[in-house]
């Protein structure tokens, strides 16, 4: 099955610095990848996604990247805010059954 | 509309005990899934299914049990509760068309065995 791996586990950076959270996945055949949004105490909201027959893909100050070769997507934050601080989920699928969902990185903007 | 419903928020239950978790969503969602989130980690996949009457095991579906007998309703079932259950355990749904749509999560469910 798919594995994904997400890194960091934590990161913090100062206000109106970018951030980036880099993954990778296993399964070749997988070619939709979705970024997932989780505020402390709430529930995961999707925030952007990505298919495979798109290397980039942006919504204002969040892009995606992916790179189908070397099996990896990344999230870029640019300009960020002290709301942009939570934990962001990325995941895999193959279909639409199965999202695989990487560990998670805890994302902190220092005022 | 309320999107994902899910009760209860808390629960807290005894070694060995029985409950159930209930999912509702009124957005016609064909495919519902349940999903637990462990301190740390990203969520894993309990059980899911892609319309009424039709159900599959996810990642870890030892110790749970679902059923879907109706478009709306997704209730996951702990027959023996064990504190290796401990976790939040969310529901979701997404959209019936074609491709890949985003999940709807609900509000999840914590719940500790002790």
């Amino acid at each position: 099955g798919e594995n994904v791996e997400q890194h960091p586990s934590t990161l913090s950076v100062q206000e109106g610095d970018s951030a980036v959270i880099k993954c990778t996945y296993s399964d070749s055949a997988s070619n939709y990848f979705p970024w997932y949004k989780q505020e402390l105490g709430k529930r995961p909201q999707l925030i952007i996604d990505i298919r495979s027959n798109v290397g980039e893909k942006k919504d204002q100050r969040i892009a995606v990247t992916l790179n189908k070769t070397a099996k990896h997507f990344s999230l870029h934050i640019t300009e960020t805010q002290p709301e942009d601080s939570a934990v962001y989920f990325c995941a895999a699928s193959e279909n639409r059954e199965k999202l695989t969902f990487g560990t998670g990185t805890r994302l902190t903007i220092i005022p | 509309n309320a999107g994902v419903t899910q009760t209860p928020k808390f629960r807290i239950l005894k070694i060995g005990q029985s409950m159930t978790l209930q999912c509702a969503q009124d957005m016609n969602h064909n495919y519902m899934y349940w999903y637990r989130q462990d301190p740390g980690m990203g969520l894993k996949l309990i059980y899911y299914s892609v319309g009424a009457g039709i159900t599959d095991k996810g990642e870890v579906p030892n110790g749970y049990n679902v059923s879907r007998s109706t478009t709306e309703d997704f209730p996951l079932r702990l027959e023996l509760a064990a504190p290796s259950q401990t976790s939040v355990y969310f529901c979701a749904s997404s959209y019936p068309s074609g491709g890949y749509e985003k999940l709807f999560f609900g509000s999840g469910t914590q719940l500790s065995v002790l």
